[in-house]
């Protein structure tokens, strides 16, 4: 138990499907990220929150489209999206202090299928 | 690229055996973290080395920092079957807020 908590586990989805993954903190943490984990590839960071807001957005496809709506809680919310879009979706949080050295905590992550 | 990478990708050693992974970076950074991962699950934070630090211990793992070289280590002490699990160095960057993460070594340890 990390406390992140990430559902659902598995998904697997059409092409045309709109779903949602789901990711909650019991840490009391003020920040909250997204990461997307592919085979032989590094860790990409997708999305960070801070204190709610979005303060980084890699350069992520408008097919997914995240939702913070309080510090504990974080939504990834997928619209048509494509088979190379299958991977391990992490979730993650940290307290942010304004200095360096925040240790991340990871949930145990959604696969994601895409058919 | 801004994230570490580590070396070798796989390795696979007998129990009891020391296992050491190696990370560089290419940029300044304010401390480097270990992470492990288990397969399919999520990363678990390990040990944390800041840049002024040089070395550190945490029960049977062993950190270097190498700021000159951009190089990190870590070196797993009489590894047992359960350390068997993904390794990944993750660089905090000088100006950054966020941890930037390698594609991680596999580490197998036979019983």
């Amino acid at each position: 138990e990390t406390g992140v908590t990430q559902t659902p586990r598995h998904l697997v989805m059409g092409m045309t499907n709109k779903k949602s993954l789901k990711c909650e903190q019991h840490l009391g943490h003020n920040a909250m990220y997204w990461y997307k984990q592919s085979a032989k590839k590094p860790l990409e960071l997708m999305f960070v929150y801070n204190f709610k807001e979005q303060t980084e957005n890699n350069s992520v496809p408008s097919r997914f489209s995240p939702e913070c709506p309080n510090s504990s809680h974080l939504f990834l919310h997928l619209h048509t999206l494509q088979p190379e879009d299958s991977a391990l979706y992490l979730c993650a949080s940290s307290q942010m202090t304004g200095t360096s050295g925040n240790t991340i905590y990871f949930g145990e992550g959604s696969w994601l299928t895409v058919v | 690229s801004q994230q570490g990478e580590e070396d070798p990708q796989a390795l696979s050693i007998q129990e009891g055996e020391n296992a050491t992974m190696n990370c560089s970076y290419k940029t300044s950074i304010n401390n480097l973290q270990w992470y492990r991962q288990n397969s399919g699950r999520g990363l678990v934070h390990l040990i944390l080395i800041r840049s002024n630090e040089r070395e550190k211990h945490s029960g049977r793992l062993r950190v270097t920092l190498d700021t000159s070289k951009k190089s990190s280590s870590l070196l797993i002490t009489a590894s047992r079957a359960a350390d068997t699990a993904s390794y990944f160095c993750a660089t905090d960057l000088t100006g950054a807020n966020n941890l930037f993460f390698g594609t991680g070594t596999r580490l197998t340890v036979i019983p």
